[in-house]
């Protein structure tokens, strides 16, 4: 399985501090994106990374990948209580060979910034 | 509308009931995935279509069947389902000769008494 796994499971940080969650997956991708999802709605796009590249900036997000380790973090700076939602890496390969893509998420880390 | 709508946003009902969710994309794009996202369980990836041709089943139960009409439309059919279908089902689009980011719906909060 592709599946990625976020550490920790949940983050508690008191806002202005930093986050950082961590992911892991198992083989050979095409790219890693991080999703955030605000409770019970759908999944909004972070940011990508290529499996090319080792590290990505977006505003106040970092996000760095090692493919020989298989893992990737998502940094967010400067954290305010807007941020508190639960953050979801995701692995997307090619399969079928007739370009067809799919993602493989994590169980996905909860953040709370507290204000 | 813009962005990815979803139909009903919350829908209860009985096993022995049948209903559909429906999904449509503004975005032009030409694939559409349905996902199922139980508590404490990773994000389930259930069909993928592109260009309105089903490419992926992931052993989903027959109970749940999906319709593509066309590239912007995508619907989950409901027949007979079991509580542990409870769940919300998200509805995402992409442009496959892009890099790779989803775009997702608010999702439809189902539960099944």
């Amino acid at each position: 399985s592709q599946q990625g796994e976020e550490d920790p499971q949940a983050l508690s940080i008191q806002e202005g501090e930093n986050a950082t969650m961590n992911c892991s997956y198992k083989t050979s991708i095409n790219n890693l994106q991080w999703y955030r999802q605000n409770s019970g709605r759908g999944l909004v796009h972070l940011i990508l990374i290529r499996s090319n590249e080792r590290e990505k900036h977006s505003g106040r997000l970092r996000v760095t990948l090692d493919t020989s380790k298989k893992s990737s973090s998502l940094l967010i700076t400067a954290s305010r209580a807007a941020d508190t939602a639960s953050y979801f890496c995701a692995t997307e390969y090619a399969y079928s060979g007739a370009g067809s893509y799919q993602l493989t998420f994590g169980k996905g880390t909860k953040l709370s910034v507290i204000p | 509308e813009t962005g990815v709508t979803q139909t009903p946003r919350h829908l209860v009902m009985g096993m022995t009931n049948k209903k559909s969710l429906k999904c449509e994309q503004h975005l032009g794009h030409n694939a559409m995935y349905w996902y199922k996202q139980s508590a404490k369980k990773p994000l389930e990836l259930m069909f993928v279509y592109n260009f309105k041709e089903q490419t992926e089943n992931n052993s989903v139960p027959s109970r749940f069947s999906p319709e593509c009409p066309n590239s912007s439309h995508l619907f989950l059919h409901l027949h007979t389902l079991q509580p542990e279908d409870s769940a919300l089902y998200l509805c995402a689009s992409r442009q496959l000769a892009s890099a790779g980011e989803q775009f997702f719906g608010p999702g439809t909060r189902l539960t099944v008494l």
